[in-house]
């Protein structure tokens, strides 16, 4: 188990341009979610993934976002058109969830995104 | 819709002594869970703790536990014996009991200092 990885871990960008992340979650867990931290805040919801469906989306997800988990495992992350207000850290987790069990997500070291 | 409220943006302790961080929350729902991460500086966030809200005994782990007052809808954490491996931001973090998944509302965090 070597916990959840994404990558880049760090992106700069110049505005307009479209970027794209990648959230590796822990192997065999079948819930994937993203999360967008500005600094000094705590982690805001965006979306998130049951297995290859996703089920839920933030409305802080404008239709310059879009995320997805192909294969139900890796996900991705796309911005386009990228704007300054996207400057955050965009965290991923995932989590396993068995019927009748509680879930606990596990966080990725998250990918830094700076827009120019 | 649920809110956290995390009401020490900052906080600091010395090596050895014990720390309270607060939080408080707002909800309408019966069951849920609530959280604990630490985020170090520039490293990934970690579970610290996990409390059922059907569970009237407060969790423990190693050092650090909580005190749970489910009518006040209060959940704080308390360090004792604080290490300088502390240092880092503390959320506290909401989980409604929903079997078809939900993100966690996070609160703005507490910037705990340990100091030698």
């Amino acid at each position: 188990d070597t916990g959840v990885s994404q990558d880049p871990r760090h992106k700069i960008t110049k505005r307009g341009q479209n970027v794209t992340f990648r959230c590796d979650p822990i192997s065999e867990h079948n819930r994937l979610y993203w999360y967008r931290q500005t600094l000094g805040q705590g982690p805001e919801f965006l979306t998130y993934f049951q297995n290859e469906a996703q089920l839920e989306k933030s409305r802080l997800l404008s239709d310059r976002f879009s995320a997805e988990r192909p294969k139900g495992s890796f996900s991705t992350l796309e911005i386009q058109r990228t704007e300054q207000g996207d400057s955050a850290m965009y965290l991923c987790a995932s989590s396993l969830v068995l019927s009748g069990s509680w879930e606990t997500q596990y966080f990725g070291p998250g990918t830094r995104l700076l827009v120019l | 819709a649920q809110t956290v409220t995390q009401s020490q943006p900052e906080m600091s302790v010395q090596e050895a002594e014990t720390v309270t961080l607060s939080c408080t929350y707002d909800t309408s729902e019966n069951n849920y869970y609530l959280f604990w991460y630490k985020q170090p500086p520039s490293r990934q966030m970690i579970l610290v703790i996990r409390q059922e809200a059907y569970k009237q005994q407060n969790a423990t782990e190693n050092r650090f536990s909580v005190n749970f007052q489910k009518a006040a809808k209060s959940f704080s954490l308390k360090i004792s014996d604080s290490q300088l491996g502390d240092t880092a931001m503390y959320f506290c973090a909401f989980m409604k009991h929903n079997q078809a998944g939900t993100a966690l509302i996070f609160g703005k965090g507490t910037t705990l200092s340990v100091s030698s």
